[in-house]
């Protein structure tokens, strides 16, 4: 199966601040198609996952423009570029090129 | 509004089985691939099941930890996902929740509860 392993596990930072978060895959995740299904969630606080970044780099619907994905092959990363308070929570890469899917163990986005 | 509801959730003895099902409404249903995916107390993600369409044959895959214990099924005619949990173990107490559109539409979950 494919591990998808996030860095940093917790990430600390300051409204305002812009922050980086790390996805790496321990094969391609570059399908035989041409695409790359590599997705990020954010999870709030007592709520569902939500979808913020898909195919690597293209921008949910109504997600703010301050998110960003980045990457390919097998490193990505997801940029938040002026944190705000509604960004505090668990953020998730998630694989669906290789069956199974597989999800990263999570990001704690915690306020400074 | 695209709308997924879960129900079906509760406290079951281990080994005994549990069938938790997904209303769907907001989106051609028969078009999407449906998923399930869950978290335990405290932790992250863990994907379950998918199931695609009637064009592929409603293939369906699991995660290894689930493999032969449950099946996941559709009923494109009333927009319901299902997933059939049998032999249940304590370490699949968790939130279901169901998904779809890769992602971008989930439910608010239904919890199982495995304990004696």
């Amino acid at each position: 199966d494919v591990v998808l392993t996030q860095t940093p596990p917790t990430l600390s930072a300051t409204i305002g601040q812009s922050v980086s978060i790390s996805c790496r895959s321990s094969q391609s995740l570059l399908h035989s198609n041409g695409n790359t299904y590599l997705h990020w969630l954010l999870q709030r606080p007592g709520q569902s996952p939500q979808l913020l970044i898909y195919s690597v780099s293209r921008l949910e619907s109504g997600v703010p423009n301050r998110f960003s994905g980045s990457g390919s092959g097998t490193d990505f990363t997801l940029k938040i570029s002026g944190v705000e308070a509604e960004d505090l929570g668990v953020y998730y890469c998630v694989q669906g090129t290789h069956a199974p899917y597989t999800f990263g163990a999570g990001t704690k986005l915690e306020l400074k | 509004a695209v709308q997924l509801v879960e129900s079906g959730g509760g406290l079951v003895q281990p080994k005994e089985s549990l069938k938790i099902s997904c209303a769907a409404s907001g989106f051609t249903f028969s078009n999407a691939a449906m998923y399930w995916v869950r978290q335990a107390p405290g932790k992250g993600l863990e994907w379950v099941a998918r199931i695609r369409t009637k064009p592929n044959n409603y293939a369906t895959y699991y995660a290894d930890s689930v493999k032969g214990r449950f099946t996941i099924s559709r009923d494109d005619s009333k927009s319901m996902v299902y997933l059939q949990m049998d032999n249940l173990k304590t370490e699949d107490t968790a939130m279901y929740y169901c998904t779809a559109g890769e992602f971008a539409y989930w439910g608010q979950g239904t919890l199982v509860t495995v304990s004696s």
